[in-house]
């Protein structure tokens, strides 16, 4: 059974660096083909990809937040972490982590709101 | 980038239609379009890849069909559990969403 749970502060302040954890279980990220990535939602939005991280290292970035956004792998903890610099109110948001296989974005974390406000 | 728009952005339908929904992208994405499906404060739910394959567990009533820049999510015999709200996601360039069509009761 594959599970992602994502976890950091609820609260950052304008210009601060924000930094999540996602912790999975069911998989592993040393697997081919596998990755787990990040995808956020504004209260009342659509969804927006921000980040994907391969098993073999590669790592993809949306365009638009690339350089801002930094993403980990430990493998031996099953964690991914998540950092993104600069923090803007219009950065509020959940904050999703996604088990990634095959082109499929099948196993969602419950996700974790995120407020940037002074 | 990809643009991708659906439509409608609000349905109101009754238990028992069929509804279909749109999702156009601004340039050919061949088959590479996902649909997902939300409920108020939860993660989005995979349903359809690949344009047209059913995500394992994912009710028949659900079928996806179209490629290129056009494509279409039609529930027949909507069911109770079947509202809220559906987004269309590209993979053909990075990965971009929609911005979702709310199935509402009517």
């Amino acid at each position: 059974q594959i599970t992602l749970k994502e976890s950091g502060p609820t609260l950052v302040k304008p210009t601060q660096t924000l930094t999540l954890t996602c912790t999975f279980s069911g998989f592993s990220l040393t697997t081919t083909g596998v990755g787990v990535g990040w995808i956020r939602q504004p209260p009342g939005k659509t969804l927006e990809w921000l980040a994907l991280i391969y098993w073999d290292d590669d790592e993809r970035f949306s365009p638009s937040l690339k350089s801002r956004i930094t993403v980990t792998k430990d493998t031996s903890k099953n964690q991914v972490v998540l950092t993104m610099t600069n923090m803007d109110p219009v950065d509020t948001a959940t904050y999703f982590c996604v088990h990634y296989h095959a082109s499929k974005w099948a196993y969602w974390g419950q996700g974790a709101q995120v407020t940037v406000s002074s | 980038d990809i643009q991708m728009t659906q439509s409608p952005s609000t349905l109101s339908a009754s238990v028992g239609d069929r509804v279909t929904i749109t999702c156009r992208a601004s340039q050919s994405i061949n088959s590479w379009l996902a649909w997902f499906q939300q409920k108020p404060g939860k993660a989005p739910k995979l349903l359809i890849y690949d344009a047209s394959t059913l995500q394992s567990g994912v009710p028949s009533r659900f079928r996806g069909s179209g490629s290129g820049t056009e494509f279409t999510l039609t529930i027949s015999d909507l069911q109770p559990d079947d509202f809220g709200t559906y987004y269309c996601q590209q993979y053909n360039y990075f990965y971009g969403f929609g911005q979702g069509t709310r199935v509402e009761m009517k």
